[in-house]
């Protein structure tokens, strides 16, 4: 079955250090896509990136970066040189495609990061 | 351009009372999702729409919930009666097309539901 694990649950770093959070997936697809979301304390999910599983390219965005592996079906996060606006819950997610047709998304447990000033 | 809305932000009912949940998409967003987010979790589907027409409702308790979408627009989502393990934030998002894998979806604030 499709499925979704962050297996850090909390994390604390101190102000300007760089952060890696975790993702790994599982899925019977062969065409998916993966996502990562940023939700703050307002509690609104804000869209960070998406990456087809035909891409392995590497991107980088201001601080923060990705890596996607296929061979270790993970799909990290880095945020480079963290701030105290970076605190927040972060999810990874998959989309699985139904038995209707239609896709829908797998979300991960997320992982709570703490920036300390 | 404006975001997915939700009304009411926050909610207290007690157990057995109904609650309905309103979300008005980003305009010509064809499909709709409700979600739930139980504290500590990450959002469950339960239930998406492209246009007023039902594609996935596979996790919705449909002994307890309902959801409509009216015209395609705006939509409902209804908790009647309503028991404990309920409590949670209700998200709702909407995205651009239909049959996407790649269709990022833009999320409303959420309602913030707890039952006593």
């Amino acid at each position: 079955a499709q499925k979704v694990t962050q297996a850090q649950t909390e994390i604390s770093v101190v102000e300007k250090e760089d952060v890696t959070l975790d993702c790994v997936y599982e899925t019977r697809d062969t065409t998916y896509y993966l996502f990562w979301y940023k939700q703050p304390p307002s509690g609104e999910l804000v869209f960070l990136i998406r990456r087809n599983s035909f891409d392995e390219q590497n991107e980088i965005s201001g601080r923060y970066s990705w890596n996607f592996q296929k061979s270790t079906s993970s799909f990290n996060f880095t945020i480079t040189a963290s701030q105290v606006v970076d605190s927040a819950v972060y999810f990874c997610a998959l989309s699985e495609l139904t038995t209707s047709g239609t896709y829908k998304y797998i979300f991960g447990t997320g992982t709570r990061l703490k920036v300390l000033a | 351009e404006a975001g997915v809305a939700q009304s009411p932000r926050y909610k207290i009912i007690e157990k057995r009372q109904s609650v309905a949940f309103w979300c008005n998409p980003i305009s010509g967003h064809a499909t709709l999702y409700w979600y739930q987010q139980i504290l500590g979790q990450g959002p469950k589907l339960l239930i998406q729409f492209q246009n007023n027409g039902v594609v996935d409702d596979s996790q919705l308790p449909k002994d307890r919930f309902s959801a409509e979408r009216l015209k395609g627009v705006d939509s409902t989502l209804k908790i009647q009666p309503a028991k404990l393990e309920d409590s949670a934030v209700y998200l709702c998002a909407s995205s651009f097309g239909t049959h996407q894998v790649d269709g990022e979806q833009y999320f409303g604030p959420g309602t913030r539901l707890t039952v006593t």
